[in-house]
């Protein structure tokens, strides 16, 4: 199993500005992915981050919006930019499945609120 | 893209037996999985099918049929913290384990 710890666990913002988010993996994963969970939604799979390379983004979702880093296997952060309550959701992390294992693990999400 | 229909809402009581059921669309499918998010928690995993068939972990069960493009989540003497949101989510042939596509959930309240 993994244990994934997310930074910070709730948030409220104004429009206009950044926030950074950071999830933190117990152990190392060359695979991380961030998901965005609208109010009373389902989850939506924003990115895929592979330490080493670019981040690949869904459709809908771009990188100048969701920047997204991935300096080594155990950590990674999204940045939701130049926010609007439309961005107000919970942002959840999560990691790879390793080979032989059908449990995907994940944060506990961070709760953003725009204002 | 992918697309995965379930029902917004199921009630039951506490001791009764209800299905979920999740229909999809994708390219490439690989396995199908449900997840349980009570408010305000992450999703946890209940149960996986890559083949045809039933899956039984304790009192969940989930069912596959790969030429009907369709699942089930059957969840048996159901308790009052059974009451959460159930998800099915698709993952893809060829794509990384654990990028998962989901559904728009299903509401499920027990009542006593």
């Amino acid at each position: 199993s993994a244990v994934i710890s997310q930074k910070p666990s709730r948030d409220i913002c104004q429009r206009g500005t950044s926030l950074t988010i950071q999830c933190q993996v117990d152990s190392q994963v060359t695979m991380m992915f961030w998901y965005r969970q609208q109010p009373g939604q389902s989850l939506t799979l924003i990115a895929t981050a592979n330490q080493g390379s670019e981040a690949t983004y869904e459709s809908g979702f771009v990188i100048d919006k969701f920047p997204i880093s991935r300096p080594n296997l155990t950590f990674s952060t999204l940045t939701v930019s130049n926010m609007s309550p439309e961005d107000s959701s919970i942002y959840l992390c999560s990691v790879e499945v390793p080979k032989g294992n059908t449990e995907a693990f994940f944060g506990q999400g961070t709760r953003l609120t725009v204002v | 893209g992918q697309s995965l229909e379930q029902p917004s809402e199921v009630t039951a009581v506490e001791g009764a037996i209800v299905q979920i059921n999740c229909t999809y669309q994708t390219s490439g499918f690989y396995g199908l999985s449900w997840y349980q998010q009570h408010d305000g928690g992450a999703p946890t995993f209940l149960s996986y099918n890559a083949l045809d068939g039933l899956e039984e972990t304790g009192r969940f069960s989930s069912f596959l049929s790969r030429s009907d493009s369709y699942g089930y989540l059957l969840l048996q003497e159901l308790q009052m913290k059974d009451s959460a949101s159930y998800f099915c989510a698709v993952e893809l042939r060829g794509s990384t384990l654990g990028r998962l596509y989901f559904g728009r959930g299903t509401q499920l309240t027990v009542w006593p």
